[in-house]
């Protein structure tokens, strides 16, 4: 079982906005910043946000994150055929090791 | 072009060695910490650990479930870091990606920004 937990699925519409969930403890989350990964089918994974809320160059500002307390959220607004992927979560613990949540599948019906 | 390209991997026997490559090209290799992911088939990410850079002396730090078994190491020269498996259990069956994050040393923050395309390691008899 992963530190950080994810909801396995979640799903939306053509243009719809939504949003993914992370939780975890004062020790990762609630002392340090959360990163979140894309990864499409059979591909590596790609930085999607990096340090709460930044995107890297490239990314579209479609794609958001937040952190409260000891859980982060990403958010897809006006979702898109092609966000259908894996989304994780990642952080580190006090012992400065990384964590990863256990990825939300995300399905663009 | 900033990539990563990883190599080695295969199949071998539980119990037995195998050592992993990445070979960076197209940024300052020696600034970066280096860390290694797993990803068995159908599952999730699982971080194996990291080798920070020379100022802060090529620190690592691993994963409790390679913890002992497994060693990060890095050859600046070569632009290259390594994985070296031992005591190779089934369960360490899964396709390795190296990945960077562009400072050396307590910068998770920074995020992974650069992954390879990964390497598939099967252990089996």
């Amino acid at each position: 079982q992963s530190v950080l937990t994810q909801p396995p699925s979640a799903s939306g519409t053509p243009g719809q906005r939504v949003t993914i969930s992370c939780f975890g403890s004062n020790s990762n989350i609630g002392s340090n910043s959360v990163n979140w990964y894309q990864q499409l089918p059979g591909t590596a994974p790609k930085l999607l946000i990096y340090n709460n809320n930044q995107r890297p160059s490239g990314v579209p500002d479609r794609f958001s994150g937040s952190k409260s307390g000891t859980s982060a959220s990403l958010a897809i607004s006006g979702l898109q055929s092609e966000d259908e992927a894996d989304y994780y979560c990642a952080g580190w613990d006090d012992s400065l090791n990384g964590l990863f949540g256990g990825g939300t599948k995300l399905t663009v019906l | 072009e900033v990539q990563l390209v990883e190599s080695g991997g295969g199949l071998v026997q539980p119990g037995g060695s195998l050592k992993l490559s990445c070979a960076a090209s197209g940024f300052i290799f020696s600034g970066s910490t280096i860390h290694w992911v797993r990803q068995a088939s159908g599952r999730g990410l699982e971080w194996v650990g990291r080798v920070r850079d020379k100022p802060n002396n090529y620190a690592t730090a691993y994963a409790a479930s390679v913890k002992g078994r497994f060693t990060i190491s890095r050859d600046d020269s070569m632009n290259t870091a390594y994985l070296q498996m031992n005591s190779l259990k089934t369960e360490d069956t899964a396709v390795y990606y190296c990945t960077r994050i562009r400072c050396g040393g307590d910068c998770w923050s920074y995020g992974m920004d650069v992954w390879g395309q990964g390497t598939t390691v099967t252990v089996s008899s």
